[in-house]
């Protein structure tokens, strides 16, 4: 069964503390697995697509990256403006559907 | 440019009820998605729309149907609505459908009571 599981479900940091969000994965053949940002109140924005193991791409102060069966979401020197609930999902092939995780509510205190 | 419009933002309904909920894609964009989230959970798939035909449908119960029409903007129904159905429902668009780069609206939050 395709599954998506992220941990941990809620992090604190301090501004400038680095930290990373983990993306754990089952998936049937991965056509590509997604991260999202979702504020209070709105709809999932998107942030990146990797495609295939040891690719990595980057936006401002997030980096993410992807093995066989889990992805992270490296945030660096985060500023409380990056408060917001990640969330990672997956595309399986032949599927036109997203599986998602239940997402890391990420708070960053000044 | 407008982006992803949903209508109503809220709506209360009660056991039993019908209910429509409403969505126009972005700009250029012909495949409309239509996913359930419940609070503090990640999205779930409804069925995606492509070419005025359901071209995916996830695990959800015939009690939700929906439908495309020719300008790309699409419907969700609910029949017989549960209190289980209570949840944000998100309308996601994108250019072909093949790509899990959606462009997502606000939602409509439904409260069943």
């Amino acid at each position: 069964e395709d599954q998506v599981t992220q941990s941990p479900e809620a992090l604190r940091l301090q501004e400038g503390e680095s930290s990373s969000l983990n993306c754990s994965y089952t998936v049937s053949g991965l056509r590509g697995l997604f991260w999202y940002r979702q504020d209070p109140g709105k709809g999932p924005e998107f942030l990146f697509t990797l495609y295939s193991a040891g690719e990595e791409k980057e936006k401002e102060r997030l980096k993410a990256t992807l093995t066989k069966k889990e992805s992270f979401l490296h945030i660096t020197a985060p500023k409380p403006e990056d408060s917001a609930t990640y969330l990672c999902a997956v595309r399986p092939d032949s599927n036109y559907q997203l599986i998602w995780g239940a997402g890391t509510k990420l708070i960053i205190k000044p | 440019d407008a982006g992803v419009t949903q209508s109503p933002t809220h709506l209360i309904k009660t056991r039993g009820q019908q209910v429509t909920l409403r969505c126009s894609p972005k700009s250029g964009h012909d495949t409309v998605s239509w996913y359930q989230q419940a609070l503090g959970q990640g999205p779930q798939f409804i069925f995606q729309y492509y070419e005025e035909e359901e071209r995916q449908r996830g695990n959800f119960p015939d009690r939700f149907s929906g439908h495309q029409f020719p300008n790309y903007s699409s419907e969700l129904n609910v029949n017989a609505l549960l209190l289980g159905d209570s949840a944000l429902y998100l309308c996601a668009s994108s250019l072909g459908g093949d790509t899990g780069e959606l462009f997502f609206g606000e939602g409509s939050r439904l409260t069943v009571l």
